[in-house]
């Protein structure tokens, strides 16, 4: 099946520095997402991709969605201690009979003061 | 405030026990799923809904059984527990159509 690269699979960082993390896939995707888990949480929709080649910011994050439509980036910039979290990528292919999401398998972030 | 309910929010259980752990939400949406997270291996579908009344096996549905008698509720359900489905489970839901999907908080399941 479908499967998902995600990397690093964790980064210990200094407050303010910037952060960048991927996500690749053999396969096409018509959508890419990027979620945040908090600890004790459920994962919360951070950005949301639908066009190859579309860039999107949300504050200090920004992603896009490769040209390929096979790739993804996250970059959030001058971290802050409550960006700690993992944080996942996910392909989305709709219409038919399901529209199903495929997760990476996350990258844990922390972030020392 | 809108979104998804989830209970229990923990539960240990005996191996062998029956258990349903229960799904709601009330923003109307189409979709609902029910993942399991397990670490290092991220998040897994185990079974899906993609309107009341109908249903679909994810990729670890075995052990689980899922019904969606109506819109809003989408109950799992372990026959019978064995120590390999502890795990956090999730459920999820979209309006569908490729629209991001909106998680519950989990329950933490441990089969002893």
């Amino acid at each position: 099946g479908q499967q998902l690269n995600q990397s690093p699979q964790s980064m210990f960082i200094q407050e303010g520095e910037d952060v960048s993390m991927n996500c690749t896939s053999s396969s096409i995707f018509n959508t890419w997402l990027w979620y945040k888990q908090d600890p004790g949480e459920g994962p919360v929709l951070l950005i949301a991709l639908y066009k190859a080649g579309e860039l999107t910011s949300n504050g200090r994050l920004t992603a896009q969605f490769g040209i390929t439509r096979k790739d993804s980036f996250l970059n959030i910039s001058a971290s802050i201690p409550s960006d700690v979290g993992i944080y996942f990528c996910a392909g989305l292919n709709y219409g038919g009979s399901q529209g199903n999401l495929i997760f990476g398998k996350g990258t844990k972030l922390s972030v020392k003061p | 405030i809108a979104g998804i309910t989830q209970a229990p929010t923990s539960q240990i259980l005996a191996a062998g026990r029956r258990m349903t752990l229960r799904c709601t939400q009330d923003m109307r949406h189409n979709a609902m799923y029910w993942y399991r997270q397990d670490l290092g291996l991220g998040l897994r579908l185990i079974h899906y809904s993609n309107t009341a009344g109908t249903t679909g096996k994810g990729e670890v549905p075995d052990g689980y059984s899922v019904s969606r008698a109506n819109t809003d509720d989408f109950p799992l359900t372990l026959a019978s527990a064995v120590p390999s489905q502890t795990s956090v489970y999730f459920c999820a839901s979209s309006p569908g159509n490729g629209l991001g999907y909106t998680f519950g908080s989990g329950t933490r399941l441990t089969v002893v």
